[in-house]
């Protein structure tokens, strides 16, 4: 089956500082979504971004299809921005998303 | 609001004694999923359901189960927990474009099930 990498496998930063989180998979894939999971456990859809670039407010996220690969920004980061990031994908054959090991992000104020 | 529903969000059993999570949706998707997620690892599918059709994942033990009586319903059924069952279990929906794709996926707040 597909394989989803996700870079850095922890992160840690101060309130305000800015990160870029990666995602590398290795086939080509029908859809791809970044998702947020707070301390509580809810997974929060970020972005659904098959190819292409999305922004919503502080958050913006980039996939180039052809090269297998995502990237998630986070500018201004806050503390409530602290979360484990998934990155999923849905392989061309269908029905299944299948995540990466997340990244874990601290903020610190 | 559109949502998906999970209950109880904790749920505590003992070892051995069959227990059920329930998952609801408002948003009217065709496809509903249950996924394990146990303690620092990504959500594991188990199964899923696209209407009717029943979808298992190869690895899912035997000792989970799973029934959707309606579109807006779906439950999760552990037949004999063990004290490895002991996870996050998430539901979550999507509605299949015509893409064939199956488009964004909407996750519940989750059930943390305890085994004793």
């Amino acid at each position: 089956g597909i394989q989803v990498e996700q870079s850095p496998p922890d992160l840690i930063l101060q309130e305000g500082a800015n990160s870029t989180l990666r995602c590398n998979f290795s086939d080509s894939v029908n859809n791809l979504q970044w998702f947020h999971q707070n301390p509580w456990g809810q997974l929060i859809n970020l972005f659904y971004i098959p190819s292409g670039t999305k922004q919503n407010g502080r958050l913006s996220a980039t996939t180039v299809a052809t090269e297998r690969y995502s990237l998630l920004y986070i500018s201004s980061s806050q503390t409530t921005d602290s979360g484990v990031y998934f990155c999923a994908v849905e392989e061309t054959s269908g029905s299944r998303l299948t995540f990466g090991e997340g990244t874990q992000l601290t903020v610190n104020p | 609001d559109a949502m998906v529903i999970q209950n109880p969000r904790y749920q505590v059993t003992q070892f051995g004694k069959p227990v059920t999570l329930s998952c609801s949706q408002t948003l009217n998707h065709n496809v509903m999923y249950w996924y394990q997620q146990k303690s620092s690892q990504a959500p594991k599918l188990l199964f899923h359901y696209y209407d009717k059709d029943f979808n298992n994942e190869a690895d899912t033990p035997d000792n989970f189960q799973s029934r959707r009586p309606n579109t807006s319903f779906c439950f999760l059924d552990i037949r004999s927990p063990g004290l490895g069952d002991a996870a996050m279990y998430l539901c979550a929906t999507s509605d299949p474009g015509t893409s064939g794709s199956w488009e964004t996926q909407y996750f519940g707040p989750g059930t943390r099930l305890l085994v004793l």
